[in-house]
């Protein structure tokens, strides 16, 4: 079993619907998580960290649920500029500073 | 403020050739990362650096890859003799501290023919 996974898609979406991800991990002394975005041909860039009791910038909400070890990514009201691959990154302390990245799971956002 | 710089942004190189990868990482970051992304096997960590010390290469592919950081302001990342399986997008990124979220350069698109 891979360390953190994630539904590769595509998820097609039309703009203005909302979409989730989610993204599991096998670690459980996993300590710190995060969501990335990454576009085509670019660097990985941090979109959000993800806290314990969830958390919401704008239009991206982000939960973890350490007891069943799941990670999830809300987008609402999606914009053709969310269209990108979302990574989801776990950090797990215990074993050393490893940052484990999904494969990604990729989205478009059509007109 | 500067990011964390990567140079060259393209390389294209022949079989058996050295190749030489470098990063200065964000002023401050005491963690720097080398990452290699493929479409096959995505972002795979190679090796990371704490306060310019390696403390896990358990990624590194084999005895043709080393790295260094000499000090904290430039780390390298060197693979001799280059096969073109080594062909992807080589990503440096720096963490001001161990909880810290990664901060990405531009990468490195490195093709070995």
């Amino acid at each position: 079993r891979k360390e953190v996974e994630q539904d590769p898609g595509p998820f097609n979406v039309p703009e203005g619907a909302t979409v989730a991800f989610n993204c599991t991990y096998s670690n459980s002394a996993s300590q710190s998580f995060f969501w990335y975005r990454q576009d085509c041909r670019k660097e990985p860039k941090l979109l959000m960290s993800v806290y314990s009791s969830g958390n919401e910038d704008g239009r991206f909400t982000a939960q973890l649920n350490r007891a069943s070890q799941y990670i999830s990514l809300l987008i609402r009201d999606s914009k053709l500029s969310d269209s990108a691959t979302y990574l989801c990154v776990v950090n797990t302390l215990s074993t050393g500073q490893n940052f484990v990245f999904g494969p990604g799971t990729r989205l478009s956002v059509l007109p | 403020d500067a990011g964390v710089i990567q140079s060259p942004r393209h390389e294209v190189t022949e079989m058996g050739q050295e190749v030489t990868l470098r990063c200065k990482p964000i002023s401050g970051h005491n963690s720097l990362f080398w990452y290699r992304q493929t479409m096959m096997r995505g972002l795979e960590l190679l090796i990371y650096f704490n306060n310019n010390v390696p403390i896990d290469d358990s990624g590194m592919p084999e005895d043709r890859f080393s790295a260094k950081m000499p000090n904290a302001s430039f780390s390298t990342l060197k693979i001799q003799p280059s096969e073109p399986r080594d062909s992807a997008v080589y990503f440096c990124a720096s963490s001001l501290q161990s909880n810290s979220p990664l901060h990405f350069g531009n990468g490195t698109r490195l093709t070995v023919t």
